[in-house]
């Protein structure tokens, strides 16, 4: 079945320096993919998404490509903040439009530190 | 725009009992999906709702059930609870109509510990 795969956490960054968190997915077809954001004690907020190849979803300096050809979707930001701290998530839209079950299936998250 | 709100945010049961969590959709959304988040991991579909009904399901036993109502909002009960139910609700709401599919707003979740 369908999977989304992501490096393991927890990444501890200084301030301003860059970011990379690996995404890698298995899905038949052609899904959607995203990033959530999880601050400590909230649900996920949607942080940038893309819905078909060579899309590159972008927000708040973070971007992501979508790469069909490596099957991934890797998270970069060019200089992370403290606010950055959190759990991130990578994510596929499984199932088909209109109605039928479109369910998303999360990686296991990566926790990002960012020290000052 | 309202967000989704579920109640409560943290709840305490003992096991074999039974909860009932609640989810408020987003203002346009008609579809509903709940999640289970167990700690350190991502989240887990359980099922989602359109138009009352279930119209996909994760792999959870019958014991998780829901109700979707008029108004998009839903409940999702859980019967002779587990240990292992203890976990994250999340709530999802999202539309259908076009031009707003891929939007998933969630909820702050509900926090479900049972002893």
């Amino acid at each position: 079945g369908n999977s989304v795969t992501q490096m393991e956490g927890p990444v501890t960054l200084s301030e301003e320096a860059f970011l990379t968190i690996n995404c890698t997915y298995t899905a038949t077809g052609y899904p959607s993919l995203f990033w959530y954001v999880q601050y400590p004690g909230e649900g996920l907020q949607l942080l940038l998404k893309a819905t078909k190849a060579d899309d590159k979803g972008s927000n708040k300096g973070f971007e992501a490509t979508y790469r069909k050809e490596t099957t991934s979707f890797h998270l970069e930001k060019g200089s992370v903040q403290v606010s950055d701290s959190a759990v991130y998530f990578c994510a596929l839209r499984d199932g088909a439009y209109g109605g039928a079950t479109n369910k998303l299936i999360f990686g296991t998250g990566t926790l990002l530190a960012v020290q000052p | 725009e309202t967000g989704v709100t579920q109640s409560p945010t943290h709840l305490i049961k003992t096991r074999g009992q039974q909860v009932t969590l609640r989810c408020s959709s987003q203002s346009g959304h008609n579809t509903v999906s709940w999640y289970q988040q167990a700690l350190g991991q991502g989240p887990q579909f359980i099922f989602q709702y359109y138009r009352e009904e279930e119209n996909g399901r994760g792999n959870f036993p019958p014991r998780f059930s829901g109700l979707q109502f008029p108004n998009y909002s839903s409940e999702l009960n859980v019967n002779a609870l587990e240990l292992d139910d203890s976990a994250l609700y999340l709530c999802a709401s999202s539309s259908t109509m076009t031009g707003n599919l891929y939007g998933y707003t969630f909820g702050s979740g509900t926090r479900l510990t049972v002893v």
